[in-house]
């Protein structure tokens, strides 16, 4: 069974507008991360943001945002005051069990195309 | 901080020879790195997990003996590509775990990638 579960079709946001990516999860664990990368047409995996289960808060930084709701498993990726830049393919990924485990689960990816 | 670099950023070879990338983690000492291959548009595939000073740890289906790995240093870690066939060709790369030492645990950092293609 997939892990991550990225079902969205390819989006196209105005700039300077907000965007919000989705992402579901699978996992039986009490203990694991959350995880979204940013994958330009250059090919690197920008990591973006980390929420960790037990995060009561949800994590910010700066223009990006996580709506994390553990009952639905879902951490949605928001992006605030979309920029030219922000044109990329976003993954969401996943650390099963405790810190250690090293192993993520990645989604298929979200594609975003911001246009002026 | 936590940067990752990979060499070469693209290669080309010839049906049959062999072909190194480099992984280094240039700010960060890494006791695990990891090996990915990306078809286009496609999601990471996790090839291996390569420990400092042991064996790496292939996925199912990876050919050990066709992705050797060395990771001789808690700084490098390297994929050889053997024999390397067109089927071969793809978009490589490689990660650094961050310990627990500073950022969120276990974030992986990537290196750049390696663009191969096999003639």
């Amino acid at each position: 069974a997939q892990k991550i579960t990225q079902t969205q079709p390819g989006m196209f946001v105005q700039e300077k507008e907000a965007v919000t990516l989705d992402c579901t999860y699978d996992t039986s664990d009490q203990s694991y991360g959350l995880f979204w990368y940013k994958q330009p047409s250059s090919g690197e995996m920008i990591f973006l943001i980390y929420q960790g289960s037990y995060d009561e808060q949800n994590a910010t930084e700066g223009r990006y945002s996580l709506n994390f709701q553990k009952a639905r498993k879902s951490a949605n990726l928001v992006i605030s005051a979309s920029q030219l830049g922000d044109s990329a393919m976003y993954f969401c990924a996943m650390r099963e069990g405790y810190y250690g485990n090293n192993r993520l689960a990645f989604g298929k990816g979200n594609q975003v195309v911001v246009i002026p | 901080g936590a940067v990752v670099s990979q060499h070469p950023s693209w290669v080309i070879c010839k049906s049959g020879t062999s072909v190194k990338i480099e992984c280094r983690s240039l700010d960060f000492q890494a006791t695990t790195m990891f090996w990915y291959r990306q078809f286009p548009k496609q999601s990471l595939m996790l090839m291996a997990t390569s420990n400092e000073g042991s064996k790496a740890t292939y996925e199912q289906g990876v050919e050990k003996d066709k992705f050797l790995i060395n990771h001789a240093s808690l700084t490098l870690s390297t994929l050889t590509v053997t024999s390397a066939h067109p089927e071969d060709s793809s978009f490589y790369i490689c990660s650094a775990r961050l310990g627990l030492a500073g950022g969120p645990p276990d974030t992986q950092y990537f290196g750049p990638g390696t663009r191969l293609t096999v003639l």
